[in-house]
């Protein structure tokens, strides 16, 4: 495999379910990003980890937690979703600099649809 | 804080017409810029970037020149086709933001034979 992959492409989920979206880096990346793509809205960054340190976390409702037990892998784990959480969630990459970040290397991301 | 403007979308252009996507920026530090394409179904993949005032990025015929004076990033092609159907991002990095990407809104290009 290469570059970022995302687990599941697509998911369907009632509303009480408990699910996981995973991606995997394969580039040596240091920081790792979340986010929600909906229908005719801007791109949302949801959260931010850098060398495993979550350091953006932008409002987003409890009902979404993220997970990154190494620099290779981020789970975004989903509880009680509701229907306009029904999206694109797009995962990626990119490398840390001291003098700034290069650019974001993105999965193909999981559609998911909420019951 | 940093912002991204693009130019607002549906675009609808023939085969082989000239194409241009405006972005102006409002950045606190010395950013990079990037332009980031979205074919339909999948994720966003980058186009082109300028790390520095007067560069220029380019690939699959397609050109941006990062214009301090200005603070703007357009997006040119001299001649779309029909695979150049997709949604168009740009974007800027710089050290003081933790590691978040500003992107713009995102521009709809379609290209009809």
């Amino acid at each position: 495999e290469t570059g970022v992959t995302q687990t599941p492409r697509h998911l369907v989920m009632g509303m009480t379910n408990k699910k996981s979206l995973k991606c995997e880096q394969h580039l040596g990346h240091n920081a790792m990003y979340w986010y929600k793509q909906s229908a005719k809205k801007p791109l949302e960054l949801m959260f931010v980890y850098s060398l495993e340190e979550r350091v953006e976390n932008n409002s987003v409702p409890s009902r979404f937690s993220p997970e990154c037990p190494n620099s290779s892998h981020l789970f975004l784990h989903l509880h009680t979703l509701q229907p306009e959480d029904s999206a694109l969630y797009l995962c990626a990459s990119s490398q840390e600099l001291a003098e700034g970040f290069r650019e974001q290397f993105f999965g193909p991301g999981t559609r998911l649809t909420v019951l | 804080g940093n912002s991204v403007t693009q130019m607002e979308g549906p675009v609808t252009l023939s085969e082989e017409a000239f194409l241009t996507i405006n972005c102006t920026y409002t950045a606190t530090g010395y950013p990079s810029l990037f332009w980031y394409v979205q074919y339909p179904g999948e994720g966003l993949q980058l186009l082109l970037k300028a790390t520095k005032a007067d560069d220029k990025g380019s690939n699959k015929g397609f050109e941006a020149t990062y214009r301090k004076e200005t603070t703007s990033f357009h997006l040119e092609k001299g001649s779309v086709q029909v695979s150049d159907s997709a949604v168009y991002f740009c974007a800027l990095s710089d050290n003081t933001n933790a590691g978040k990407s500003t992107f713009g809104d995102g521009t709809t290009l379609t290209v009809k034979p």
